[in-house]
């Protein structure tokens, strides 16, 4: 059962626009969401963290939003660039847990 | 070493034959956690060790997965009589402890049984 999911498997956007990225939830029992980013043949890095106290974080091009009601969180990116052609994936924990339930996944292309 | 170190990076198999993935984590992370990624599937965890507690094998899929960390630190991720359903690529992370969100993973063995 998919606990957390990425209804698009890929994107494709020009650069210089902006890049959203979506994920949506079941369990509301999940408070910390994560976003990461993978390039091929290397493991994933870690991108931007949301609490679940917060509808907003930013960090420089990256900004991600929370939206609990709708169990939905989303990832922006502006502006996007060739360099964040990537898989990003979406993951979220319980406090009390030990893991991360991951998304399958969004396979962003960044067109120069 | 500076990050997560997984070998092999890759492996092929043959059906029934058992193999072993090894992850070194980064020094001092005493937490280590085992995930593996299927083709069109999200990262599915598989166990998780914390210090020298015992560890969380909730995620195991069947009894032919088994994983071991000794002395705290290296891991080894064992499948015994493997199937073609374990292709997949196995990701091991670490962390300085359980509080502490957003891992350090390796770039992962990638598995292919024939």
């Amino acid at each position: 059962d998919q606990q957390v999911k990425q209804n698009s498997p890929s994107l494709s956007v020009q650069e210089g626009r902006i890049s959203i990225l979506n994920c949506d939830y079941t369990n509301s029992m999940f408070d910390y969401f994560l976003w990461y980013k993978k390039y091929p043949a290397e493991g994933p890095t870690f991108l931007i963290s949301i609490s679940s106290i917060k509808d907003k974080n930013e960090d420089g091009r990256f900004t991600v939003f929370l939206n609990k009601s709708a169990k939905h969180l989303s990832l922006h990116i502006v502006p996007s660039q060739p360099g964040d052609s990537a898989v990003y994936f979406c993951a979220a924990e319980r406090h009390t847990g030990n893991q991360f339930y991951f998304g399958t996944g969004t396979s962003l292309t960044v067109i120069p | 070493g500076a990050g997560v170190s997984q070998s092999p990076s890759n492996k092929v198999t043959e059906k029934g034959k058992d193999v072993e993935l090894r992850c070194d984590p980064i020094s001092g992370h005493t937490a280590l956690y085992w995930y593996r990624q299927s083709l069109g599937q999200g990262l599915e965890f598989l166990i998780y060790f914390q210090g020298n507690s015992a560890p969380d094998k909730s995620g195991l899929p069947s009894d032919r997965f088994s994983a071991e960390r000794t002395g705290g630190s290296v891991s080894t991720l064992t499948i015994q009589r493997t199937q073609q359903e374990d292709s997949a690529v196995y990701l091991c992370a670490s962390s300085p402890s359980w509080l502490t969100w957003g891992y350090t993973f390796g770039s992962g063995t990638r598995l292919t049984v024939v």
